[in-house]
């Protein structure tokens, strides 16, 4: 198993750009997560999926913000338009079944936007 | 709200020092309980778990954490630590058996060989 998959490793943009990070779970793997990590806040849950469908949101920051998980084997987090306080390392985890299993997870978007 | 504390912000050890890390929750229901290891540039990876049964839970490389359900404490030990434990260290709790992680803001570990 590759384990969860995350897309970019790095991303640098320009303040107002778009930004997309990718997330390929781990097959089987029914939950999905998003975290944002920074030095300031550290580990924050921005939202989280059950069945591609999203149950928590509330961690969503802005409007600018926004996830979809459009099958099983996909997710993506968007920015739009991302701003330098975005910059962060945004992980993706994902478990099976219920919470005992613990989360695996990806090995993160390092995002900085100048 | 469920929260995380972990009180040390930055442990500095010898190598072959013992370590203990601490981690309180504030839920007074049935948790899981979990520590996860960051090594530098790395993601988060799980060394142990705690849901039920000996209070007293082993993971991965030495490590075992001590849950006390009166003190409302998971916290992690090492008897004898290893330079290639320098990473940053996160409990977490879930609520039951559903529901999302709530991370602590870490404990950075340093360990001088």
């Amino acid at each position: 198993d590759a384990g969860v998959i995350q897309s970019p490793r790095h991303e640098v943009t320009e303040m107002g750009q778009e930004v997309t990070l990718r997330c390929k779970p781990i097959s089987g793997h029914d939950y999905l997560f998003w975290y944002r990590q920074t030095m300031m806040r550290g580990l924050e849950l921005l939202i989280y999926f059950n069945n591609n469908v999203p149950i928590d949101d509330s961690g969503m920051p802005e409007d600018r913000f926004s996830a979809k998980m459009p099958n099983a084997s996909f997710s993506t987090l968007k920015i739009q338009p991302s701003e330098p306080r975005d910059s962060a390392v945004y992980f993706c985890a994902t478990t099976g079944g219920t919470a005992n299993y613990g989360y695996t997870f990806g090995s993160g978007t390092r995002l900085t936007v100048v | 709200a469920q929260s995380v504390s972990q009180h040390n912000h930055h442990v500095i050890l010898s190598e072959a020092a013992s370590l203990e890390l601490g981690c309180n929750y504030s839920y007074g229901g049935t948790v899981n309980l979990f520590w996860y290891v960051q090594y530098p540039g790395q993601h988060l990876q799980l060394l142990l778990k705690y849901f039920s049964g000996d209070p007293l839970v082993k993971g991965i490389k030495g490590f075992e954490a001590e849950f006390i359900k009166s003190k409302f404490s998971f916290n992690l030990r090492k008897p004898s630590v290893q330079w290639s434990d320098t990473a940053e260290y996160f409990c977490a709790v879930i609520e039951g058996s559903q529901g999302n992680l709530i991370f602590g803001k870490g404990t950075k570990l340093s360990v001088k060989p």
